[in-house]
């Protein structure tokens, strides 16, 4: 079965500063995709970021981007120039490329952001 | 916000009472799903409904009832819970099922049962 390791429950970030959050998976399959989600304090969880296991190069959206490597399994995420509104918790989740209902997230790292 | 709304927010619930969350999402998509997010452990994919039709049941204890009228609308009928069902519910939905589809999450319904 696939499963989704967040190694770090919580992280601190120095407002402007850079923070890397850890993922690592365990899948056999070769097709898959993977996602950052983001929930903030009493709001709705939002994508951040998303990777296709078959593009080797990096996905990067603005201040975020990810460091993909297939063959060690691991997703981490790293947020550049952090701002306080990057507070949230943040999940890393994996989606199996052969069926479309097996969803796997990680238990969240807590991201607190300092003034 | 993200197009997905739940009612109630909160809800307190004793063991042998009888409610019904509610998602409802105004983004035309075709796939809704229950999920349940307890404290530090990973969310729990509970159903998955595509086109109106059920596709997934993971196990779920039948005390947790889905029904899904149409493609906007999804319920949580709840019945008979026990203490350790109280969680945060999320609802989602997503254009399609296909896996590159991200999902739009609702802002959950606080459950707890006493």
């Amino acid at each position: 079965a696939q499963t989704v390791t967040q190694s770090q429950p919580e992280m601190s970030v120095q407002e402007a500063e850079t923070v890397t959050l850890s993922c690592t998976y365990d899948t056999s399959e070769s097709d898959y995709y993977l996602f950052w989600y983001k929930q903030p304090p009493s709001r709705q969880m939002i994508l951040v970021i998303r990777q296709e296991a078959y593009k080797q190069q990096n996905a990067t959206e603005n201040r975020f981007s990810v460091n993909f490597q297939k063959a060690a399994k691991s997703f981490s995420l790293k947020i550049s120039d952090s701002q306080l509104g990057d507070a949230a918790m943040y999940f890393c989740a994996y989606r199996t490329g052969y069926n479309n209902n097996d969803m796997r997230f990680g238990a969240g790292t807590r991201l607190t952001v300092k003034p | 916000e993200t197009g997905v709304t739940q009612t109630p927010r909160h809800l307190v619930m004793g063991m042998t009472n009888k409610k019904s969350l509610k998602c409802e999402q105004h983004l035309g998509h075709n796939a809704m799903y229950w999920y349940k997010q307890s404290a530090k452990k990973p969310l729990e994919l509970m159903f998955v409904y595509n086109f109106k039709e059920q596709t997934e049941n993971n196990s779920v204890p039948s005390r947790f009832s889905p029904e899904c009228p149409n493609s906007s609308h999804l319920f949580l009928h709840l019945h008979t819970l026990q203490p350790e069902d109280s969680a945060l519910y999320l609802c989602a939905s997503s254009q399609e099922m296909s896996r590159r589809h991200e999902q739009y999450f609702g802002p959950g319904t606080r459950l707890t049962v006493t």
